[in-house]
């Protein structure tokens, strides 16, 4: 079955320093990658997503079917980055909605000033 | 606000009672889905709409629970005979567009607290 691994429960970093959030996924064929983000008191929004490729907030993701991962990246996190963040896939073209994802367990980033 | 609504935001009930949940969609959505979050985990795909029809559930929903979404509008959520087990955030989210561009926005959810 699909699995999506995100190793780090917690990231903590201060501002203007780069942060990487991990995500692994065990999934043999192509999937599609997606970053969800959920900012303190406010509702899971997307992020962005690996077939747009591109970058939001000055986030960027790249996925790497070699070693079946997509991190997130961003070069200088900012204190308004501190939130809980989700990988998530859809085994598309085997789905017939990009709604229906897994979830990896999240990883919360905390930006210290 | 014209976003996804779900009422109510908390429920408490006894276990062996039964619950239902409401979800409002962006009104021009013709996708509904059904997640849920246990504490420290993220959101479980549970079920989905596409307009009035359910075309896909999880292993995860059981017989205890059943969703419906008579007029493509506004879903429910209903769990019989509740069990400790259940407590969880549902969350519900809608979407539109076609396949490769649908973008899922989430409501704030319902937390349920079973005792």
């Amino acid at each position: 079955a699909q699995r999506v691994t995100q190793p780090e429960k917690l990231l903590s970093v201060f501002k203007g320093a780069p942060v990487e959030l991990k995500c692994n996924y065990s999934y043999s064929g192509s999937p599609e990658l997606f970053w969800y983000v959920q900012y303190s008191r406010q509702r899971l929004q997307l992020l962005l997503r690996h077939i747009s490729r591109e970058s939001i907030k000055g986030f960027t993701a790249d996925l790497n079917k070699g070693e079946t991962s997509f991190h997130l990246k961003k070069p200088f996190a900012q204190e308004e980055d501190s939130a809980m963040y989700y990988c998530a896939l859809n085994l598309s073209p085997l789905s017939t909605s990009y709604g229906k994802l897994t979830f990896g367990q999240g990883t919360i980033l905390t930006v210290h000033p | 606000d014209t976003g996804v609504s779900q009422n109510p935001r908390h429920k408490i009930t006894k276990r062996g009672q039964n619950v239902t949940f409401r979800c409002d969609p962006i009104s021009e959505h013709n996708r509904l889905y059904w997640y849920r979050q246990t504490l420290g985990q993220g959101p479980e795909f549970l079920t989905y709409f596409q307009n009035e029809a359910q075309l896909e559930k999880s292993r995860l929903l059981s017989d205890r629970f059943s969703a419906e979404r008579p007029k493509g509008s506004f879903s429910t959520l209903e769990i019989q005979r509740t069990e400790q087990g259940d407590s969880a955030m549902y969350l519900c989210a809608s979407s539109s567009g076609t396949t490769t561009n649908e973008k899922l926005f989430f409501g704030s959810g319902t937390q349920l607290s079973v005792l």
